[in-house]
This record gives structure tokens, C-alpha cells and sequence, in this order.
């Protein structure tokens, strides 16, 4: 069964500071997402990664993905109080037999002036 | 462009009721999504429908259905509702169902 796992689950962070959030992923997949959700609110697509080494940058958000290590990042760089939200990592295996994202708990992240 | 519409917003329901929740994807997707969030179990998979066919359920009891119309649209069915099912239901719609999932508003079902 794949599993994956955030960390941190929790992060206060100051603005200006700069912050990783890690998702690890417990089998092959070639294909993850980063979505935002604001409280009470749906899911807002920020990245879709689907290749090793991907890269991909949206203001200061960038995501990566390392599919050997099964490994995503999501960097912060000078956070500000509108990033503050909940971010969530989405693996998906489904191929021929049709897609199932598995979501990761989420990292709430909080940015404080 | 139209997103994902989902209706209705909120709902409350008793106990040992059944419930019907639509979904309107986006002009032109083929493949609906279906998942519950929970705070205690975060976001599940209910299951996908591509061309309305099933091609993918998760881990839920029998009394969770679903299916896909000729437009696309599809619509969830919860009978026999538990306190527990109280979640919020989120539907996504991709154009292939290979990558590329836009989430709707969800549907927040209370059970009381």
C-alpha cells in the first residue's frame, strides 16, 4: 500500500524566512502534485511534477521531485502571511488501471509578521 | 472557462438517510474523481469513473456508489448515512484521468 508522509505536519514561520516542506512517497511514481488549501476551502493546484528532476517555480514557491529517492520538496523562499495555508502532496500510481491520488497529511503552515 | 461545479455547498442529513452529491466537470474532462476529507483521516480516494466506467475505488464500504454520465457529469450516492460519513466530499475532474486534476468547491455533508 503506498503511503506518503510530510513533514513537518506543523511549521510557524516567520515572514522573510525561508522553509522546506519534504514529502516522501513509499513506491515507484513518476507523477506529484503540490495542492493549497485555505481553510474551509477547496484544492487549489499549485505544481504537477512528472518526471525525476523536475523543477518547477510560481512566485516564492518552487517544487522538485527526486523519483529514485522518492523524495518532493516544496521550498518557501521570503515567506509572507498569504502563503499561510494548508499544502498537500499527491502521489499518483495509477496507470492503465485509471489514477488514485494518495495524499500526504498536509503541513500547515502558518506565516507570522 | 467553467471549473468544476459541485452541488449542492452544504447538506444535513440524519442519521440512516441516503444522500445524492453531483459534480460537473470542467467542458471536455473524461474523468471524475471522488474524495472525502476528514480530519481525523485527511483526504481518501472514493473512486475515479472514465467514460462512465469505474476504473478505480477505494478503500469504502459498499453503501458508497457512484457513477458517470454520457456528459461526463457523475454523481456520488451515500445510503444508510453514519455519523461518520460527516466529511467534506471533493470532486475532480482531469481530461484523461492521467494528469491534470482540478479540484470543485466540495460538498460539506454534516450527519446529525
Amino acid at each position: 500500500e503506498l503511503k506518503v508522509e510530510q513533514n513537518p505536519l506543523f511549521l510557524s514561520m516567520q515572514e522573510g524566512k525561508n522553509y522546506t516542506i519534504y514529502c516522501n512517497y513509499s513506491t515507484t511514481s513518476d507523477r506529484l502534485y503540490w495542492y493549497r488549501q485555505d481553510p474551509g476551502k477547496s484544492l487549489e493546484s499549485l505544481f504537477v511534477l512528472l518526471s525525476n528532476g523536475a523543477v518547477k517555480q510560481e512566485g516564492r514557491l518552487m517544487a522538485s521531485l527526486d523519483t529514485k529517492a522518492r523524495l518532493s520538496t516544496l521550498h518557501i523562499t521570503a515567506a509572507v502571511h498569504d502563503l499561510s495555508a494548508t499544502y498537500f502532496c499527491a502521489v499518483d500510481v495509477g496507470q492503465t488501471s485509471g489514477s488514485r491520488l494518495t495524499f500526504g497529511e498536509g503541513t500547515q503552515l502558518t506565516v507570522n509578521p | 472557462k467553467a471549473g468544476v461545479t459541485q452541488t449542492p455547498r452544504y447538506l444535513i442529513k440524519t442519521r440512516g438517510q441516503q444522500v445524492t452529491l453531483s459534480c460537473s466537470p470542467i467542458s471536455g474532462h473524461r474523468s471524475v474523481s471522488w474524495y472525502q476529507q476528514t480530519p481525523g483521516q485527511g483526504l481518501q480516494f472514493l473512486f475515479e469513473y472514465f467514460s462512465e466506467t469505474q476504473r478505480n475505488k477505494g478503500n469504502f464500504p459498499g453503501r458508497f456508489s457512484g457513477r458517470q454520465f454520457s456528459n461526463s457529469r457523475s454523481e456520488m450516492n451515500v445510503s444508510t448515512l453514519e455519523l461518520g460519513d460527516s466529511a467534506l466530499y471533493l470532486c475532480a475532474s482531469s481530461p484523461d484521468g492521467v494528469y491534470g486534476y482540478t479540484f470543485g468547491s466540495g460538498t460539506r455533508l454534516t450527519v446529525v
